[in-house]
C-alpha cells in the first residue's frame, strides 16, 4: 500500500519556469492538500481538496494554481517560479470529507528549488 | 486570523530527561489538536490527537499530550525521551469546516 506518492522528488528551476507538482492517494480518501514547509516557518496550507470536484484556498495560495483531477489525483502547478517558491512541498489526505476531524497522511515530500 | 503557538523553537536533552513543548492555540470553541513528528529524513507522522473526550491523550513511543481548555494548551510530554526522539515536532490545530493549521515547530535534539 503506497499511502501518497508525490512526484517529483526534487525539481530545480528557473525564475518565470512553470513546472506541476503531482501526488496521488490509493487510499480511497476524499480530501487532499497541498502544504510548503520552510524553515522556522512550519507547514502552510496552500490549497485543499476537501471532496473530488472542489478546491479552495489555504493561507499562501498566490503563485500557485490547483486540479483536483479525479478521486485519486491533485496537482499542484507553478505558473511562473519564483526564488520565494523555493521550499519543500508536501501533499496529504485524509479519509473525511469536507473538514473538520480528519487524521492527515503525507506524502514524502518534493523539494523545489528556484534560480 | 486564527493561529498556532509553539513555545520553544529548538529544544536539546540528554537521554533520560523529561520532555514538554508547548503548544497554544487562538481558536474558540471546539477545536481538534493533533501533534505530528517529522523524523530527519521522512514525512510526517501522526503522534497523538484529540477529538473529544479525557482531556489526556496517548500516543505512540510513549508519548502523551494534555488538552487544557481554559488554557487554550495542547502540550506535548514524554517522561523519558531517547536518542530516537530527535526529530522536528508540529502542533496542528482545525475546527469543523475549517482546514489545519500547523505551528511553526519545534526541533528536538536529543544527545545519548
Amino acid at each position: 500500500n503506497a499511502g501518497v506518492t508525490q512526484t517529483p522528488k526534487f525539481q530545480v528551476l528557473k525564475t518565470g519556469q512553470s513546472m506541476t507538482l503531482q501526488c496521488a492517494q490509493d487510499m480511497n480518501h476524499n480530501s487532499m492538500y497541498w502544504y510548503r514547509q520552510d524553515p522556522g516557518m512550519g507547514l502552510r496550507l496552500i490549497y485543499y481538496s476537501a471532496s473530488e470536484g472542489t478546491t479552495d484556498k489555504g493561507e499562501v495560495p498566490n503563485g500557485y494554481n490547483v486540479s483536483r483531477l479525479n478521486k485519486r489525483e491533485f496537482s499542484l502547478r507553478l505558473e511562473s517560479a519564483a526564488p520565494s517558491q523555493t521550499s519543500v512541498y508536501f501533499c496529504a489526505s485524509s479519509e473525511a470529507g469536507g473538514l473538520g476531524a480528519n487524521v492527515l497522511t503525507f506524502g514524502a515530500g518534493s523539494r523545489l528549488t528556484v534560480l | 486570523a486564527q493561529s498556532v503557538s509553539q513555545h520553544n523553537h529548538h529544544v536539546i536533552l540528554s537521554e533520560a530527561a523529561s520532555l514538554e513543548l508547548g503548544c497554544n492555540y487562538s481558536y474558540g470553541g471546539t477545536v481538534n489538536l493533533f501533534w505530528y513528528v517529522q523524523y530527519p529524513g521522512q514525512h510526517l507522522q501522526l503522534l497523538l490527537k484529540y477529538f473529544s473526550g479525557d482531556p489526556l491523550v496517548k500516543g505512540i513511543k510513549g508519548f502523551e499530550a494534555e488538552f487544557i481548555k481554559s488554557k487554550f494548551s495542547f502540550n506535548l510530554r514524554k517522561p523519558s525521551v531517547q536518542w530516537s526522539d530527535t526529530a522536528e515536532y508540529f502542533c496542528a490545530v482545525n475546527q469543523a469546516g475549517t482546514a489545519l493549521i500547523f505551528g511553526k515547530g519545534t526541533t528536538l535534539s536529543v544527545s545519548s
